[in-house]
């Protein structure tokens, strides 16, 4: 159960885009379209932003978007607000067990 | 709408037990696998156990294999996490989370709770 490999921390200046990474062996994401993307804020609860590698739930800015290649996901935050500073977590269902990267902070500069 | 609320968290020895309740609404809990998460300080989000919709299976994380127990009781809409021999190192805080498929095999999880938290120290 290795987590999956995300970047420490990543930035952008408002009205960039930016991509989060998130690599893992091949059975827990190359062969599974059950990949998800968390949003995280100091002392909140995560919110799920992306599922199955590219959806987005209701109510989720189309500023997020998510995409998979190979045995690495990816998040792109485009347009990027003051307000998605944060932590943001993937996680892939490895056919049981879950998941999750360790976590990537954006800061906005 | 749904709500998870956690409680059951608190100060504890290593190698004690405690007993972390998640009580839901807003859903049908007979429908749904759940999750617990949790995160130490200063570290990310970290897998602890799964029990799916029907109760069928559960899963673990190495960490707390045979330490800890998830079950459920959906005649009372709740979710537990047995945690035995506690380790300073669980600290944390403790999230129940729902699953995002409908009576299917356990997935990622969407629905989030707020968390309690779980200090263990001598």
């Amino acid at each position: 159960q290795s987590a999956l490999t995300q970047p420490a921390s990543v930035s952008g200046s408002p009205g960039q885009s930016i991509t989060v990474s998130c690599s893992g062996i091949i059975s827990d994401v190359a062969n599974d379209d059950l990949v998800s993307w968390y949003q995280k804020y100091p002392g909140k609860a995560p919110k799920l932003i992306i599922f199955e590698v590219h959806k987005r739930p209701s109510g989720v800015s189309n500023r997020f978007s998510g995409s998979k290649s190979g045995n690495t996901a990816s998040l792109t935050i485009s347009g990027l607000q003051p307000e998605d500073e944060g932590e943001y977590y993937c996680s892939s269902y490895a056919g049981g067990p879950v998941v999750f990267g360790g976590g990537t902070t954006l800061t906005v500069l | 709408q749904v709500q998870l609320v956690e409680s059951g968290g608190g100060v504890g020895q290593p190698g004690t037990s405690l007993r972390l309740s998640c009580e839901v609404s807003g859903f049908s809990l007979r429908s749904y696998g759940m999750h617990w998460v949790r995160q130490a300080p200063h570290k990310g989000l970290e897998w602890v156990a799964v029990i799916w919709y029907d109760g069928s299976k559960r899963y673990y994380a190495d960490a707390v294999n045979g330490r800890f127990s998830i079950s459920r009781d959906n005649s009372k809409n709740m979710v537990y996490l047995q945690m035995n021999s506690l380790r300073v190192e669980d600290t944390a805080i403790y999230y129940c989370a729902r699953d995002a498929y409908w009576e299917a095999a356990a997935g990622n999880p969407d629905f989030w709770g707020q968390g309690t938290l779980v200090s263990v120290s001598s």
